[in-house]
Formats: C-alpha cells, sequence, structure tokens
C-alpha cells in the first residue's frame, strides 16, 4: 500500500521568511496530493491539492510542486506569518480513488 | 448547515468498557472516515464508508468496528477498550476530494 513520508517534522522559522515542507510516497499509481493545516486543538482543513497531471500549483502565499519521476511533492509558504504556525500533513491516495493516505505531519512555528 | 459533528467531544473509559462514538453529516457525502491522531504519526485510517451499508478496513482497524446504516451517520465502536487505544479520534467526510473533518473526540484509556 501507499506509504507517506514527510520532512522535517518541526520547523521554525522568522516571520516574512518562507518555509518549505517536503513529502515522499511510495507508490507511483498516486494522482491526488492534498496538503492539511491544523491548527491547535483544531481540526485538519484542507489548503490546497494537486493532482498528477500539474507540476505546480499557486494559491496565494501557498504553493504545492509535484515530481512524479522522483515521487516526490513539496508545499512552499512564502512570505510566512505567525498565523500560519500550525502542523501541516501531506497525504496521498495511492491506487485508491476513495482514500488518501496522511504523512506524519511537520510543526511550523513562525517567529515574529 | 452543521457540516461534520461528533459525538462525545471527550470520554474516559477504564481498559475493558466499551463505547461508540457517533459521527454525522449534513452535506450528503457518500464517503466517511474515522482517523486517530497520535504524536509524531500523523492522521491513522481506521476504517472508511464508500457508501450506506458499506464499511471497509483502513490502516489500524485492529479493536474497532464500524456501521453504516444511514448515509449520513458513521460509527465507530470499541468492545474493549484498552489504554492503547487513547488518542484523538477524527470522522471525515467527503464525495469529492477535499475532506471535511469533524472537531475530534479525546479518549483516554486508563
Amino acid at each position: 500500500g501507499e506509504n507517506v513520508e514527510q520532512h522535517p517534522s518541526t520547523l521554525s522559522v522568522q516571520e516574512g521568511d518562507s518555509a518549505v515542507i517536503k513529502c515522499t510516497y511510495s507508490d507511483s499509481a498516486s494522482n491526488y496530493f492534498p496538503w492539511y493545516k491544523q491548527e491547535l486543538g483544531k481540526r485538519p482543513q484542507l489548503i490546497i491539492d494537486i493532482r498528477s497531471n500539474v507540476g505546480e500549483k499557486k494559491d496565494q502565499r501557498i504553493a504545492v510542486t509535484l515530481n512524479k519521476t522522483a515521487k516526490h511533492f513539496s508545499l512552499h509558504i512564502t512570505e510566512t506569518q505567525p498565523e500560519d504556525s500550525a502542523v501541516y500533513f501531506c497525504a496521498a491516495d495511492g491506487t485508491s480513488y476513495d482514500k488518501v493516505i496522511f504523512g506524519p505531519g511537520t510543526s511550523l512555528s513562525v517567529i515574529p | 448547515n452543521a457540516g461534520v459533528t461528533q459525538t462525545p467531544k471527550f470520554r474516559v473509559l477504564k481498559t475493558g468498557q466499551s463505547m461508540t462514538l457517533l459521527c454525522a453529516q449534513d452535506m450528503n457525502h457518500e464517503y466517511m472516515y474515522w482517523y486517530r491522531q497520535d504524536p509524531g504519526m500523523g492522521l491513522r485510517l481506521i476504517h472508511y464508508s464508500v457508501g450506506e451499508g458499506t464499511t471497509a478496513k483502513g490502516e489500524v482497524p485492529d479493536g474497532y468496528n464500524v456501521s453504516r446504516l444511514k448515509k449520513q451517520n458513521f460509527l465507530l465502536g470499541l468492545e474493549s477498550a484498552a489504554p492503547s487505544q487513547t488518542s484523538v479520534y477524527f470522522c471525515a467526510s467527503t464525495n469529492v476530494n477535499e475532506q471535511f473533518f469533524g472537531p475530534g473526540t479525546r479518549l483516554t484509556v486508563l
């Protein structure tokens, strides 16, 4: 089955700097790669996703890139703000269209 | 719309006790999921359902059972709770792609 790894597990950046979180997946059949943000004590929420026929997708300060050959994808946050502090999870769907497998998460701290 | 709701929000059990967690969604979603979240391990899929009357095992199904008798509800049961089942449990639902999560249930097994 699909296995998703995520690095780093913790990340601290100064406000205004960029943050990059990287994920690798094992199943070359994966087609869908979402990213979720979970603030402390709250539920995860989708912030951006990408499909395998697209190499990059951007939404304001957030972007995701996908390298299918290397089986890795990354989340890029520019001009970080304190409200970006949260745990971020990547995921991949593997060969199953009806579920995703999550990575272990990255705890991002943005220092004012 | 309430979205995805979970009952209860908190629960403390003794080893060997049983309980049922209820997830309800009012978005007419076909797919529903139960996850457990433990520090450093992300969201691990316990069981899921692709429609009323159907269920399937996820990554960590042992010790849990589920039922989807109505489309809007997905129940997670613990027949004989163990300390290893201490966790935060999240329910989620979707029709396509984006999963909508419930607020979570914090379960402690002593």
